[in-house]
């Protein structure tokens, strides 16, 4: 079944703009992962924040998560055309594998 | 490092042909993933193994589909015979769980695109 659901499903901002992308989930989580895609590649692994957490860094990227609410944000500050991607939540649960949402796609215009 | 490789990264084949896909993992990884991706359907687990045994295959749509890892550096999924509708991007994915818990980081290949005529 499907666990993690990105809001909105597609995102076109300007160069220099921040972009937030939302996750929610149904179920408790161990913790949840982002995951970018580019154009005809494989998904790379972004960031990892653990159900204890609330927020957590990495350059660019701050991602939050609210437990209260399952859900889960991510802001890319200061875009820059080459994020432009699908961006793919993922949750893990218990000792399944990961489940990944259907993904929200980024459009960066220069 | 090498990354996850897969092989073809194309393949174009008739109806009713045999398809392998192939999956090197990265070294050291104990775990390994295939997937199907769609427009419709999005990202789909179809099987999964720990240690090179297969775990949890209720992904896999049909009888048609097989998949095998017989050592810790190789797997295949193997489409016999292919329909149209297999038509997808596969991904083959390895992940390292010191626990043999799944939560962990996956590292993704870049896919096969897979066309069925």
């Amino acid at each position: 079944s499907q666990q993690g659901e990105e809001d909105p499903q597609a995102l076109s901002i300007q160069e220099g703009e921040n972009a937030t992308m939302n996750c929610s989930y149904k179920t408790s989580i161990n913790n949840l992962q982002w995951y970018r895609q580019n154009s005809g590649r494989g998904l790379v692994h972004l960031i990892l924040i653990r159900s204890n957490e609330r927020e957590k860094h990495s350059g660019r990227l701050r991602v939050t998560l609210d437990t209260s609410k399952k859900s889960s944000s991510l802001l890319i500050t200061a875009s820059r055309a080459a994020d432009t991607a699908s961006y793919f939540c993922a949750t893990a649960s218990g000792n399944t594998p990961l489940v990944f949402g259907k993904g929200t796609r980024l459009s960066v215009i220069a | 490092d090498a990354g996850v490789i897969q092989s073809p990264r194309h393949e174009v084949t008739e109806m009713g042909q045999e398809v392998t896909l192939r999956c090197k993992p990265i070294s050291g990884h104990n775990s390994l993933f295939w997937y199907r991706q769609t427009m419709m359907r999005g990202l789909e687990l179809l099987i999964y193994f720990n240690n090179n045994v297969p775990i949890d295959d209720s992904g896999m749509p049909e009888d048609r589909f097989s998949a095998k890892m017989p050592n810790a550096s190789f797997s295949t999924l193997k489409i016999q015979p292919s329909e149209p509708r297999d038509s997808a991007v596969y991904f083959c994915a390895s992940s390292y769980h010191p626990r043999g818990d799944s939560n962990q980081p996956q590292h993704f290949g870049d896919g096969t695109r897979l066309s069925i005529l």
